[in-house]
């Protein structure tokens, strides 16, 4: 039972256009959401994230948006750039634990 | 360097052939963990260390895997009687702590491990 599901594999965008990924949750106690990049042969490094009482968080080029009546989360990366092409992992758990639940990772490539 | 470094870095054996994979947390982080990804997976939580305790080995897949950590800085995953499905990318990461938003997992490179 996956509680933290990408059903997006993969995604292409052209460069200077907005790259959407999309992650949705099914424990409601889930109260902080991250996201991860990473490249091939690295370990993923977090990018962006955002606790249950905002429905927004901007750093940059990268936005997240929290929906928790639909438990859905999204990132919002504009404008894109060629080097943002890379597995985006989205991440959940609870305030005070110690451990994130990872979905399955969208693979984005943007195309110069 | 000053990340998390994780060896070896690519690991081919035989089936039945015991492996351990070693892991340097970033100095003077306390908590440790064990993730590791199959083809077309997430990251699959496996164990997390408090300093040289594991409080959490609720994601090791069976007997046959293991882990130490220790002086609070070190760990090894060990994997007895390797099987084709423990073919995966390894990673290990640390943090200062509890979980919060301003408090990072850093993620090794990883190891990837092919068994034959």
């Amino acid at each position: 039972d996956q509680q933290v599901k990408q059903n997006s594999p993969s995604l292409s965008v052209q460069e200077g256009r907005i790259s959407i990924l999309n992650c949705d949750y099914t424990n409601s106690m889930f109260d902080y959401f991250l996201w991860y990049k990473k490249y091939p042969a690295e370990g993923p490094t977090f990018l962006i994230s955002i606790s249950s009482i905002k429905d927004k968080n901007e750093d940059g080029r990268f936005t997240v948006f929290l929906n928790k009546s639909a438990k859905h989360l999204s990132l919002h990366i504009v404008p894109s750039q060629p080097g943002d092409s890379a597995v985006y992992f989205c991440a959940a758990g609870g305030s005070g634990t110690y451990k994130y639940i990872f979905g399955t990772g969208t693979r984005l490539k943007v195309l110069a | 360097g000053a990340g998390v470094s994780q060896s070896p870095s690519n690991k081919v054996t035989e089936k039945g052939k015991d492996v351990e994979l070693r892991c340097d947390p970033i100095s003077g982080h306390t908590a440790l963990y064990w993730y590791r990804q199959s083809l077309g997976q997430g990251l699959e939580f496996l164990i997390y260390f408090q300093g040289n305790s594991a409080p959490d080995k609720s994601g090791l897949p069976s007997d046959r895997f293991s882990a130490e950590r220790t002086g609070g800085s070190v760990s090894t995953l060990t994997i007895q009687r390797t099987q084709q499905e423990d073919s995966a990318v390894y990673l290990c990461a640390s943090s200062t702590g509890l979980l919060r938003l301003d408090n990072e997992q850093f993620f090794g490179p990883g190891t990837r491990l092919t068994v034959l």
